[in-house]
């Protein structure tokens, strides 16, 4: 079974400018998240997708912060314009449902972000 | 107050050792907990979901403490494989939401 993939695997950008992030989750995992893990902490849940809906964002910095995931399928997370301090890894992982029940959740190898 | 709390290590063992990791977590209607182990430059990977009547699986056992909102991860045998970063994770219930803490580091030494 073909894991969470992630493209790309590094970018570095300049501050201000925009970045993209691509993930196709497993197929059949109805629920998608996007994390944030800055050096030296766990990861943070951004943005969280049952289907095509968004069911949490409470921590998505929604002024320069974007994601979508418009056929329920693969996602993309945005950033316009970045800053210093989102150099992280941003790790995306599905898993098969999100509701009440605790499912495991599989991540993809992430994108490492360097603002400079 | 940091909602998932663990010490960050790291923890430097010989192999063989017998090593043990606590984490202690602040919002008391958390459902389910787990422990991931993430090895260095690499995605969070599930070791093993925790009880609150204690599990075990192999060289590895955790336990679970309502009361005291406390998890523990034990490692007997220490491989070298083992070195990583193990992390605390809560699901504080609602659609499957993980809370992770900053993770222990351990090192197992030949």
């Amino acid at each position: 079974e073909a894991g969470v993939a992630q493209s790309p695997r590094y970018k570095i950008i300049e501050k201000r400018q925009s970045v993209a992030f691509w993930c196709n989750p497993i197929s059949g995992h109805a629920t998608l998240y996007w994390y944030q893990q800055i050096l030296g902490q766990g990861p943070k849940l951004l943005i969280q997708f049952q289907n095509n809906g968004v069911v949490d964002d409470s921590q998505l910095p929604k002024d320069r912060f974007s994601a979508e995931r418009l056929k329920g399928v693969d996602s993309t997370l945005k950033i316009q314009p970045a800053k210093l301090e989102d150099s992280a890894v941003y790790l995306c992982a599905s898993s098969p449902v999100g509701r009440t029940s605790s499912y495991e959740q599989y991540f993809g190898p992430g994108t490492r972000l360097t603002v400079t | 107050r940091k909602e998932v709390e663990q010490d960050p290590g790291p923890f430097n063992v010989p192999e063989g050792a017998t090593v043990a990791f606590n984490c202690t977590y602040s919002n008391s209607a958390s459902q389910s907990f787990f422990w991931y182990r993430q090895d260095c430059r690499k995605e969070p990977k599930l070791l093993m979901s925790v009880y609150s009547s204690g599990n075990e699986d192999g060289r590895f056992t955790a336990q679970l403490n309502r009361a005291s909102q406390y998890i523990s991860l034990l490692i007997r045998d220490s491989k070298l494989s083992d070195s990583a970063t193990y992390l605390c994770v809560v699901n504080t219930g609602g659609y499957n939401k993980l809370i992770f803490g900053a993770g222990t580091r351990l090192a197992v030494h030949p």
